[in-house]
């Protein structure tokens, strides 16, 4: 089955640093990724995704993502950090075996500081 | 345009108590995922439904859960007799024919006391 690691558990960057969130994959064949944000108490929203073709992938708010297959990575990054970016961030692979269920990581919390 | 909705947002419920949990998916949506998020982890699937019918129930415990989606209205998780290990925030997402692409709602925050 498919599965992610998200390495850190909680990352702080000051406002206007560079956001690098980390993502690891373990697929035996070719994944879907996705990384979704959820703010306090609000449901998970769609970042942005990768199917297949280009490796770069760019989503919502500036953040964008690169598929590595030979590091079995899918690192999220965003050149400049804004306080309203502060929310808890989760990296997820689809199951192959169904097609339609998301195995998600266990988050990682982001603090923006001034 | 309203996105998935669930309700009630918030619910307590003492140990051996029933808890229903409601989910609509959005407008033109007629595939439901539910994913229960417990304490320090991430989100697990459980069940996978279309209208009148369940698809996939491997994620769900084999005791005490149930789901359903009727032809008319919400999407229903149940849970009977719940325990304090089913504290944890369930939610619901919702997809059209693109099942990669799931909206997921603001879940619902059990706490069982």
């Amino acid at each position: 089955a498919q599965s992610v690691t998200q390495l850190g558990s909680h990352v702080s960057v000051s406002e206007g640093a560079l956001v690098l969130l980390r993502c690891n994959y373990s697929s035996s064949v070719p994944p879907y990724l996705f990384w979704y944000v959820q703010y306090p108490n609000q449901g998970l929203q769609l970042l942005l995704k990768y199917t297949t073709g280009a490796t770069l992938v760019k989503g919502i708010n500036g953040f964008e993502a690169e598929f590595k297959k030979s590091e079995t990575s899918f690192h999220l990054t965003k050149p400049s950090a804004h306080m309203s970016d502060a929310a808890e961030y989760f990296c997820a692979v689809m199951d192959s075996n169904s097609g339609y269920a998301l195995n998600f990581g266990k988050g990682t919390s982001l603090l923006v500081t001034p | 345009n309203a996105g998935v909705m669930q309700n009630p947002r918030h619910l307590v419920r003492r140990r051996g108590q029933e808890a229903r949990l409601r989910c609509s998916p959005m407008k033109g949506h007629s595939h439901v995922y539910w994913y229960r998020q417990l304490p320090e982890e991430g989100l697990k699937f459980m069940v996978y439904l279309q209208k009148e019918n369940i698809i996939d129930e491997s994620g769900m415990p084999k005791e005490r859960f149930s789901a359903e989606f009727p032809k008319e209205g919400p999407s229903i998780l149940r849970i009977q007799q719940v325990v304090r290990g089913d504290s944890a925030a369930y939610f619901c997402a919702s997809s059209g024919l693109e099942v990669e692409t799931q909206y997921f709602g603001p879940g619902t925050r059990l706490l069982v006391l």
